[in-house]
């Protein structure tokens, strides 16, 4: 089957705009995050999801920073009004059941460049 | 804030060595996974820990949880390029469904 899939694989903004970036989990993966990844670091938390309860936003670094996923599946991470610092490799992982033991698959991420 | 510290920061040796790297933390940790990962892709699981003092080997890599859960190593016999990578590890929390990755140790084997 098809691991997860990020679109676009590279985007490049100005600084002030708004962009969307796109995950597409595993099928029947009901748990998704979101990481950012620093040129060449560990990754940050951002956001997860499990099934239907209520996302943990704890790692959410600013209110310009959302994320939503619809119909248990795709989801979307936005980041209004783009900032420089806001660079970096954005990965969306899945698993099964989102128990901290079960595998995290990832995607390849998204590269945003903000000019 | 739980942190985790990998050591070194980078490492480059002639294929056939052996090395190690660290993966340090002052908290306690359910469980710890060791990942690699190649540029311009996403992170691959190698390996999850979860019994203190628990050793796992997966061909030439061992991997090793320390006794308190604090702390985990990774061990690579006679390094091969193919082993070129970041390797990443991530502590997983009980009540915290998300992982606390480590800075990484990026790793180039030299033929």
């Amino acid at each position: 089957g098809a691991g997860v899939s990020q679109s676009p694989s590279n985007k490049v903004t100005e600084k002030g705009k708004d962009v969307e970036l796109r995950c597409d989990p595993i099928s029947g993966h009901t748990a998704l995050y979101w990481y950012r990844q620093s040129l060449g670091q560990g990754l940050e938390f951002l956001i997860y999801f499990q099934g239907n309860s209520a996302p943990d936003k704890s790692g959410l670094p600013s209110d310009r920073f959302s994320a939503e996923r619809t119909g248990g599946s795709v989801s979307t991470l936005t980041i209004q009004r783009t900032q420089q610092e806001d660079s970096a490799v954005y990965l969306c992982a899945s698993s099964l059941s989102g128990r901290s033991t079960d595998t995290q698959y990832f995607g390849p991420g998204t590269r945003l460049t903000v000019l | 804030t739980q942190l985790l510290e990998q050591s070194p920061q980078f490492l480059s040796i002639q294929e056939g060595e052996n090395l190690t790297v660290y993966c340090n933390s002052s908290s306690v940790f359910s469980s710890l996974q060791w990942y690699r990962q190649e540029p311009g892709e996403g992170p691959v699981l190698l390996v999850t820990v979860v019994t203190g003092g628990e050793v796992k080997k997966l061909k030439r890599l061992t991997f090793q949880f320390g006794d308190a859960r604090k702390d985990s190593s990774l061990h690579i016999t006679a390094a091969q390029p193919g082993d070129t990578g970041l390797y990443l590890c991530a502590g997983a929390s009980t009540g915290r469904r998300a992982l606390t990755f480590g800075s990484g140790t990026r790793l180039q084997v030299q033929p």
